[in-house]
């Protein structure tokens, strides 16, 4: 089963904006983490925030977390074309430990307009 | 290249034949998964590996799917008398066991299969 949901689906978006995209989870966590995949190819990890922390920045990328309403953010600031991809949201669920079998989303599918 | 490869990239068969997919992880990491992904969705989980025991499995790894991990290194997963509902990308990944701040997987590039 997957037990996050992305929001929105799909984004379309032109070059230098910025893209926010959601994820929303069910159970209690360890972590949550951003992967991106481009079409047809396999998932790149791109950012880990711990259970604890509420802010994360790596580059262009900025991830919240608010484990009271179970809910996490991806910003991606001036977009560029190359982002074009699929970003999935995975949680490590809290099984009294970290088991690592993480839990993926249906994903966002961004768009980049040159 | 010390990434995580996967092969066959593509593989086509027809309804009822058995099919195997080889993952090998990157050499230091202990732990091996197994993902399914099918078109418009997000990976589900299939099985896992610590070392050559195999921890857990999902209830869609069913009784003709069949994964092994030999002597911790490299992993088979073999799907027996496959159905056009198996039709997926097969997605392995490896990580180090994870702990509470850890636990970044390394995808491959999967295993496309389609079952005509």
């Amino acid at each position: 089963s997957q037990q996050g949901e992305e929001d929105p689906q799909a984004l379309s978006i032109q070059e230098g904006e910025n893209a926010t995209m959601n994820c929303s989870y069910k159970t209690s966590i360890n972590n949550l983490q951003w992967y991106r995949q481009n079409s047809g190819r396999g998932l790149v990890h791109l950012i880990l925030i711990r259970s604890n922390e509420r802010e994360k920045h790596s580059g262009r990328l900025r991830v919240t977390l608010d484990t009271s309403k179970k809910s996490s953010s991806l910003l991606i600031t001036a977009s560029r074309a190359a982002d074009t991809a699929s970003y999935f949201c995975a949680t490590d669920p809290n099984y009294g430990g970290s088991q690592g079998n993480l839990i993926f989303g249906k994903g966002t599918k961004l768009s980049v307009k040159p | 290249d010390t990434g995580v490869s996967q092969n066959p990239r593509h593989k086509i068969t027809k309804r009822g034949q058995n099919v195997t997919f080889r993952c090998d992880p990157i050499s230091e990491h202990n732990r091996l998964y197994w993902y399914r992904q099918t078109l418009g969705q997000g990976p589900e989980f299939l099985t896992y590996f610590q070392n050559e025991a195999q921890l857990e499995k999902s209830r869609l790894l069913s009784d003709r799917f069949s994964a092994e991990r030999p002597k911790g290194s490299f992993s088979t997963l073999e799907i027996q008398r496959t159905e056009q509902g198996d039709s997926a990308m097969y997605l392995c990944a490896s990580s180090l066991v994870p702990g509470m701040n850890t636990g970044e997987l390394f995808f491959g590039e999967g295993s496309r299969l389609t079952v005509l």
